[in-house]
């Protein structure tokens, strides 16, 4: 069965700085996809960044970058720059290429301070 | 915009009651979810349909069902509500078939249980 961790239930960044936020997971999959999705307070969740398993070229998207690792099955978010609107709760999810379902690692609480 | 609507954002019902939450997409996806959310155990799939009539059972369908009788509409019924079905409750779409889809989230249906 596929499995996604976060690890870091928590973390915090000062604004403008850069942090990280670790994913790995577990597939004996071939074709699948990763994402990052945000909910900040507000509680509506949106996609941050995606990226298809066969692409090597890591997913960018503005302040967002991601550090795809396929055989270390890793995927960690990057956010540069942050800002005080990055406030949010983080998930990264996986699914496979022939399945309609996501399966969520637990989230992590990012905080970003002034 | 894609556009995911919760009819309710909280709701307080008594145990036993039934209950229905109600979801509406305006941009014609087949997939339309139902999760679950809870401190500690991030978003659980409780039912997706595929298609009009058509349901699937997620992680934790146990206490819930659901309806979609149009394409754009897609409910979750507890039956007979108990404290436990305290929670967040997220309606989500996406368009259909390939994986990698955004999938787009409502705002959240907050559902106590007294």
């Amino acid at each position: 069965a596929q499995t996604v961790t976060q690890s870091q239930p928590e973390m915090s960044v000062q604004e403008a700085e850069t942090v990280t936020l670790s994913c790995t997971y577990d597939t004996s999959e071939n074709n699948y996809y990763l994402f990052w999705y945000k909910q900040p307070p507000s509680r509506q969740m949106i996609l941050v960044i995606r990226q298809e398993a066969y692409k090597q070229q890591n997913a960018t998207e503005n302040r967002f970058s991601v550090n795809f690792q396929k055989a270390a099955k890793s995927f960690s978010l990057k956010i540069s720059d942050s800002q005080l609107g990055d406030t949010a709760m983080y998930f990264c999810a996986f699914q496979a290429g022939n399945n309609r379902k996501l399966i969520w690692g637990l989230g992590t609480s990012l905080a970003v301070n002034p | 915009d894609v556009k995911v609507t919760q009819s309710s954002r909280y709701l307080v019902k008594r145990t036993g009651e039934k209950v229905f939450l109600e979801c509406v997409q305006d941009m014609d996806h087949e997939n339309m979810f139902w999760y679950r959310q809870d401190p500690g155990l991030g978003l659980r799939l409780i039912y997706f349909s595929y298609d009009v009539k058509m349901k699937e059972k997620g992680d934790i369908p146990e206490g819930y069902s659901v309806s979609r009788e149009k394409k754009e509409r897609f409910s979750l019924i507890l039956e007979s509500a108990s404290t436990n079905q305290t929670s967040m409750y997220l309606c989500a779409s996406s368009f259909p078939g390939a994986s990698g889809n955004t999938i787009y989230f409502g705002e959240g249906s907050w559902l106590t249980v007294v």
